[in-house]
């Protein structure tokens, strides 16, 4: 079956501007997360949904915010954008959601450089 | 403050060679779970172990979780080329807080040389 698709791959933007990416899940998965993956500070959970609905926010900013559709795809927007907000953005779908509840399905990221 | 410790963060040994990762915290996890990313790619999972001193093994790796549920190891005998690559730690604390919601370690970027 077809796997996480995230779009776009590579974008560059300058700082003050606001960025919205795009996470396709593994069709039947129905919790969508997302990470900020940096060489300092390796993985950041920044939020997850299920069924539309978010279950938890990690400690950023509310610059960063997103949304879950009917059909589990996920969009995570980021406004006025800062150098530090230059990173690679990981979706991950599940089929429930959870550590405990099966396994984690990586897109290939969305690299986001802010000049 | 890191919540989940790992170590090191980088290694670069000859082919043939074993290896152990380490991952440390002082907070108990509901379980943990080992993923590899190589560049250009998203992480890949390779293992979740649930049970304090449960032990996996999966061809030439093993993996340990503590019996406290608050470190893990992941061992790699005869390490070749093919293993280089990024590997991460990631656990999940329990309550209804931290569902959905994976704490991942720095990262070991391992480099295996022929």
């Amino acid at each position: 079956k077809a796997g996480v698709t995230q779009t776009p791959r590579y974008l560059i933007k300058t700082r003050g501007q606001q960025v919205t990416l795009s996470c396709s899940p593994i069709s039947g998965h129905r919790s969508v997360s997302w990470y900020q993956q940096t060489p300092g500070q390796g993985l950041q959970f920044l939020f997850e949904y299920f069924s539309e609905t978010q279950r938890n926010k990690g400690n950023f900013p509310g610059r960063f915010s997103g949304r879950q559709f009917s059909n589990s795809r996920s969009e995570m927007n980021v406004s006025t954008l800062e150098l530090g907000d230059s990173a690679l953005y990981l979706c991950a779908s599940s089929l429930l959601g959870g550590l405990n509840t099966g396994e984690l399905f990586f897109g290939e990221g969305s690299r986001l450089t802010v000049l | 403050t890191q919540l989940l410790e790992q170590s090191p963060q980088f290694l670069s040994i000859q082919e043939g060679e074993n290896l152990t990762v380490y991952c440390n915290s002082s907070s108990v996890f509901s379980s943990l779970q080992w993923y590899r990313q190589e560049p250009g790619e998203g992480p890949v999972l390779l293992v979740t172990v649930v049970t304090g001193g449960e032990v996996k093994k999966l061809k030439r790796l093993t993996f340990q979780f503590g019996d406290a549920r608050k470190d893990s190891s992941l061992h790699i005998t005869a390490a070749q080329p093919g293993d280089t690559g990024l590997y991460l730690c990631a656990g999940g604390l329990a309550g209804s807080s931290n569902t959905g919601k994976l704490i991942f370690g720095q990262g070991t970027t391992l480099q295996v040389k022929p």
